[in-house]
């Protein structure tokens, strides 16, 4: 069965401090890989996804920046956190494949654990 | 025009009555749609996807999609305090989209 990991649990940073946050999956190949963020009483924000290594898209531009150096890993990173980079972060996972073309392959997405972020 | 609705509650409901959960989405190329569950301080876990039209029976829930008129809900039947948690409907056309999601108390 394939599992999900997030590293670490909680993270508590100064503003201006670097971040790396990482996710790695079991049990699976070439999964498509997504980052998205929570804030606090709102909607879950996609970040990047990616669909391969080394490739990473941009949803929303900001101090963030994602990374794929191996298959089932994805690592979310920033040189300088602000205080609103606070929040629930969330990997998640879906199974490869193409549908008409769209880029996200099969639909169903599963989450990592999280890693919940406060910026002071 | 949000791209999903949910309303954000709390919707209140008695243990063992049938909770009922809703989402709107503008998005008529969607073709799949998801409720997650979530606890509070957890991740999402998903609970159910359906993709035609009607309704879509797992255990004690029951997703029911109509596409014609935009809306796709979750009923929960024998609802348990277990049941507690926010509850994220999203849709999938490129890419999926989350609603900010209802939050359900089971009341004991």
């Amino acid at each position: 069965s394939q599992t999900i990991h997030q590293w670490p649990a909680t993270l508590v940073q100064p503003v201006g401090s670097p971040l790396s946050l990482e996710c790695t999956v079991e049990g699976t190949s070439n999964p498509n890989l997504y980052w998205y963020r929570q804030a606090a009483g709102r909607g879950l924000q996609l970040l990047f996804y990616s669909v391969g290594i080394g490739q990473i898209s941009s949803e929303v531009p900001q101090n963030l920046s994602a990374s794929r150096p191996q298959d089932r890993q994805f690592i979310l990173s920033s040189k300088k956190l602000l205080l609103s980079d606070s929040g629930f972060y969330l990997c998640a996972w879906s199974g490869a494949g193409t549908s008409g073309g769209a880029v996200f392959g099969t639909d169903t997405q599963y989450f990592g654990p999280g890693t919940r972020l406060t910026v002071l | 025009q949000k791209e999903v609705e949910q309303n954000s509650g709390p919707l209140s409901v008695p243990e063992g009555a049938i909770a009922s959960l809703n989402c709107t989405y503008s998005d008529r190329g969607s073709q799949s749609f998801f409720w997650y569950r979530q606890y509070s301080g957890k991740s999402p876990e998903l609970i159910m996807s359906i993709y035609s039209n009607g309704d879509k029976e797992d255990g004690r829930f029951t997703a029911q999609l109509n596409k014609a008129s935009q809306y796709v809900s979750l009923l929960i039947r024998d609802s348990q305090p277990s049941d507690s948690a926010t509850y994220l409907c999203a849709f999938r056309n490129e890419k999926l989209t989350f609603g900010t999601g209802t939050r359900l108390t089971i009341i004991p």
